[in-house]
């Protein structure tokens, strides 16, 4: 089974442009988290998104936002790039079984320049 | 207050040996469950080992056993026979119960394995 799959792994953007980042979770699973992990403040909670809703939010400004197709898949997009942005950005899926979540899996990450 | 926290930021160790990595937590919450993942410097987070609060047992997976203490709220990762391979930052996180699937993250360890 194919695992948690992540596009671009590597982009280079300038202050102020607008990004957007691709999630493609395990086959089955319909829960999608992302992270922020950067050297400062480490791995940081993003959104979750469970059948195309947004379930869970962390403390990022508005600029973040994401949303999850009805296949599973999701996407983010941060607006609005400052250099505090570059980040390693990682997604993980889930399996959630009557109602309980199982361990999240996660994607090799796309890593986010801002110049 | 920090929920995960783990107290050594890099650790050397000599190949073969065995490696304890420490790990507590805090939470109120009854039922919660606990990760350790292992992230190379590709930056993709590896899932080691799992452990519910509700589990009998110690968890074991392979070389990875998770030294899970309750009451002193500690769940270190014990690593046997360490290999040049687990060379790695490590990351414990803990998920409570309820709805939030977001999982908290500890600052890591970086471990070095000696030949």
């Amino acid at each position: 089974k194919a695992g948690v799959t992540q596009t671009p792994r590597y982009l280079i953007k300038t202050r102020g442009q607008q990004v957007t980042l691709s999630c493609s979770p395990i086959s089955g699973h319909r829960s999608v988290s992302w992270y922020q992990q950067t050297p400062g403040q480490g791995l940081q909670f993003l959104f979750e998104y469970f059948s195309e809703t947004q379930r869970n939010k962390g403390n990022f400004p508005g600029r973040f936002s994401g949303r999850q197709f009805s296949n599973s898949r999701s996407e983010m997009n941060v607006s609005t790039l400052e250099l505090g942005d570059s980040a390693l950005y990682l997604c993980a899926s889930s399996l959630e079984f009557q109602g309980v979540r199982e361990t999240q899996y996660f994607g090799p990450g796309t890593r986010l320049l801002v110049l | 207050a920090q929920k995960i926290t783990q107290t050594q930021p890099g650790m050397f160790v000599q190949e073969k040996e065995a490696v304890t990595l420490d790990c507590t937590y805090d939470t109120s919450d009854p039922s919660y469950g606990l990760f350790w993942y292992k992230q190379p410097s590709s930056g993709e987070m590896i899932f080691l080992i799992y452990q519910g609060s509700y589990d009998q047992q110690n968890a074991t997976e392979g070389r990875y056993s998770l030294n899970f203490q309750q009451a002193r709220k500690s769940a270190n990762l014990v690593i046997s026979a360490s290999q040049l391979g687990d060379s790695a930052m490590y990351f414990c996180a803990m998920r409570e119960g309820g709805r939030d699937d977001k999982i908290i993250f500890g600052k890591g360890t970086r471990l070095h394995i000696l030949p």
